[in-house]
């Protein structure tokens, strides 16, 4: 079963614009990451927030959690053609040990 | 930053060969992952590995499947006998600890299977 879900499932935004990913969980978590994947490369992080902290900025980059209704959202100001990549929310459970549960992403596309 | 790199990119075997993929982590991590992504869904965990030892696995990760990194070399995932539902893109992946550690990612290893 799927621990995490983002939503939408895909999105396209001028460049410049703002643009907010959002997603869900199913269980408690100690820890939540926002991962981007682009095209023929490997995700890399982008932010990491704990369970409890409420939002975290990275740049352009700022993410918000909130435990009560199991949502985050990661919102990306200013967007930028080289924006363009799958974004994924992915849990971290207990101690973990490095196992993430990732949702199945949502797809941006920042237009020229 | 610091890199993880898989070799190869692409392997096309056919079904019921042995295939190894092979990963370089980050030079001081101490702690390895791989990870399974078929097309168009959500990256699987199969295992992770510190101290010579797997620390977890998945139900993903099937009697076949094997993991090792003799005497700090790479950090390889074995798969023998492959099968048709091995084909994925298998990601490889270090951190320096656990626990809500930032884990870095190569790029994957393409594997079909035939």
């Amino acid at each position: 079963s799927q621990l995490a879900e983002e939503n939408p499932w895909a999105l396209s935004v001028h460049e410049g614009e703002s643009v907010t990913v959002n997603c869900s969980y199913k269980t408690s978590i100690t820890a939540l990451q926002w991962y981007r994947q682009k095209s023929g490369e490997g995700p890399a992080q982008l932010i990491l927030i704990r369970s409890n902290e409420r939002e975290k900025r990275n740049g352009r980059l700022r993410a918000t959690l909130d435990t009560s209704s199991q949502s985050s959202s990661l919102s990306i100001t200013a967007t930028r053609c080289e924006d363009t990549a799958v974004y994924f929310c992915a849990t971290v459970r207990g101690s973990a040990l490095g196992r993430l549960h990732f949702g199945a992403g949502t797809q941006l596309i920042v237009i020229p | 930053g610091p890199k993880v790199l898989q070799i190869p990119s692409h392997q096309i075997i056919d079904m019921g060969q042995m295939v190894t993929l092979n990963c370089d982590p980050v030079s001081n991590h101490l702690y390895f992952y791989w990870y399974k992504q078929i097309l168009g869904q959500q990256m699987e965990f199969l295992v992770n590995f510190y101290n010579g030892k797997v620390m977890e696995k998945s139900k993903l990760f099937k009697d076949q499947f094997s993991v090792e990194r003799p005497d700090g070399s790479y950090f390889t995932l074995k798969i023998q006998p492959t099968a048709l539902e091995d084909s994925a893109v298998y990601f490889c992946a270090s951190s320096l600890g656990v626990s809500n550690e930032r884990l870095f990612f190569g790029h994957g290893t393409k594997l079909s299977v035939l």
